[in-house]
């Protein structure tokens, strides 16, 4: 069983276009969250969610809309798509993120902008 | 603005060689350093130092955390081809005004291992 699962794998849209990338995570972790790697390989984390609370939001455009349905599943929403939105999407999960402890990744979102 | 730096970015060697990848941290609120290794898909965990001067060993791979430089490393012996990998550092923060963790990551090393 995937622990942390993201749909879809692959992604590619028009600029100006609408999408959603799904996350749900079957690990009963109450901590969610969306990182975008960039081209160079950089992990840079957008959203965290805890219980479905928004916790963290870092300086993302509007643009980029998350819902938390229930503590399982963080979806991430992107309007009016552009180039620069072109990356790998990363969605993981935590437990207790008040203490020390890892968190696990879905297989990534690569999502292309054309 | 928390910061986590890595380095060297990019590193080749040939199997059997042994490693060092560095990571620096400036963050407020430091309550662990994270290693991850990315393959082609998911950063996978390796090992969480909350404490300083233990060594967390696996296998050939093994790292300490000096909190009062504020930095880590990461060592791999008798590397093989499949260590090449991006190793990412990431260090576990409280989120501004709540209890909240965050996970800070650095840029990554990009390891090849030739045969």
């Amino acid at each position: 069983d995937t622990a942390v699962s993201q749909t879809p794998k692959y992604l590619v849209t028009q600029m100006g276009n609408d999408k959603s990338i799904k996350c749900e995570q079957n690990l009963g972790h109450d901590t969610m969250y969306w990182y975008k790697q960039d081209s160079k390989k950089f992990l840079k984390i957008m959203f965290s969610y805890n219980n479905k609370e928004l916790i963290i939001n870092e300086t993302v455009p509007n643009r980029f809309s998350p819902k938390s349905p229930d503590k399982a599943h963080l979806n991430l929403h992107i309007n009016s798509l552009e180039l620069g939105d072109s990356a790998v999407y990363f969605c993981a999960s935590s437990q207790h993120t008040s203490r020390n402890t890892e968190a696990f990744f879905g297989q990534g979102t690569r999502l292309t902008v054309v | 603005e928390d910061k986590v730096v890595q380095s060297p970015l990019s590193l080749v060697v040939h199997e059997g060689d042994t490693v060092t990848l560095n990571c620096s941290y400036e963050v407020t609120n430091f309550r662990s350093l994270l290693w991850y290794k990315q393959e082609k898909k998911a950063p996978t965990f390796l090992f969480m130092l909350t404490s300083s001067g233990i060594e967390k060993k696996s296998g050939r791979l093994s790292s300490i955390l000096d909190k009062k430089e504020l930095f880590s490393i990461l060592n791999i012996t008798a590397t093989q081809t499949g260590d090449s990998a991006i190793y990412l550092c990431a260090v576990l923060s409280r989120a501004g005004g709540t209890s909240y963790g965050k996970l800070t990551f650095g840029q990554g090393t990009i390891l090849t291992v030739h045969p």
